[in-house]
């Protein structure tokens, strides 16, 4: 079985400023692991994915995240916040060969100009 | 060009009735699925089909019932439909590929949802 956390339904930062938005999961098999954006009254758009590859993954936007087993995390960041961030994002977890997604609550980022 | 489409966009209706919601994919998928954000955010599974055959159904009422004609579309009709079940619907997509292990589903792509709200 599968589960995710995000730490934080809301995280706020400045534009311009380092964004990190939390991620912890559970699975009793080898994880996939993605963040997903939806923006607002729009569908999910994938940001990036780890399917057991490189560690730290690079998706679009400027946005990486690092698979961290001993700490079962996969945090994403982005160094410096655009505007054009802000938006609702989702972590979700899969086993391997399993195709059933399972997302965490999500976490909305505001960008303070 | 949309890979994943979804029709309504909008959905009102009164309690009792009966609706469908549509999806298609061109992405060229061999497994499609629905999933239902509440009014909190929450993303759950519903329903998966591959290549026309269901084979994830998560607990969800009788009242819902998928139909895939084929491998590009997957249709959801909802019977008698209650207050709880207004929410955004999502279609997705994705591709099965055989690894060394077993079979590997790729990453999923979603259409623009179906907003629903039963009054």
């Amino acid at each position: 079985a599968q589960s995710v956390t995000q730490l934080g339904s809301h995280v706020s930062v400045s534009e311009g400023a380092l964004v990190l938005l939390r991620c912890n999961y559970s699975s009793s098999v080898p994880p996939y692991l993605f963040w997903y954006v939806q923006y607002p009254n729009q569908g999910l758009q994938l940001l990036l994915k780890y399917t057991s590859a490189a560690t730290l993954v690079k998706g679009i936007n400027g946005f990486e995240a690092e698979f961290k087993k001993s700490e079962t995390s996969f945090h994403l960041t982005k160094p410096s916040a655009h505007m054009s961030d802000a938006a609702e994002y989702f972590c979700a977890v899969s086993g391997r060969g399993a195709q059933k997604l399972v997302f965490g609550q999500g976490t909305r980022l505001t960008i303070n100009p | 060009d949309t890979a994943v489409s979804q029709t309504p966009k909008y959905l009102v209706t009164q309690m009792g009735n009966d609706k469908s919601i549509k999806c298609e994919q061109n992405l060229g998928h061999d497994t499609m699925y629905w999933y239902k954000q509440d009014s909190k955010k929450f993303l759950k599974i519903m329903f998966s089909y591959n290549n026309k055959e269901l084979i994830i159904n998560e607990t969800v009422p009788n009242r819902f019932s998928p139909k895939s004609p084929d491998k590009a579309h997957l249709n959801l009709h909802i019977n008698s439909l209650e207050l709880g079940d207004s929410a955004v619907y999502f279609c997705a997509s994705s591709q099965v590929i055989p690894g060394l292990a077993g079979l590997i589903y790729n990453e999923q792509f979603f259409g623009p949802g179906t907003r629903l709200t039963v009054l």
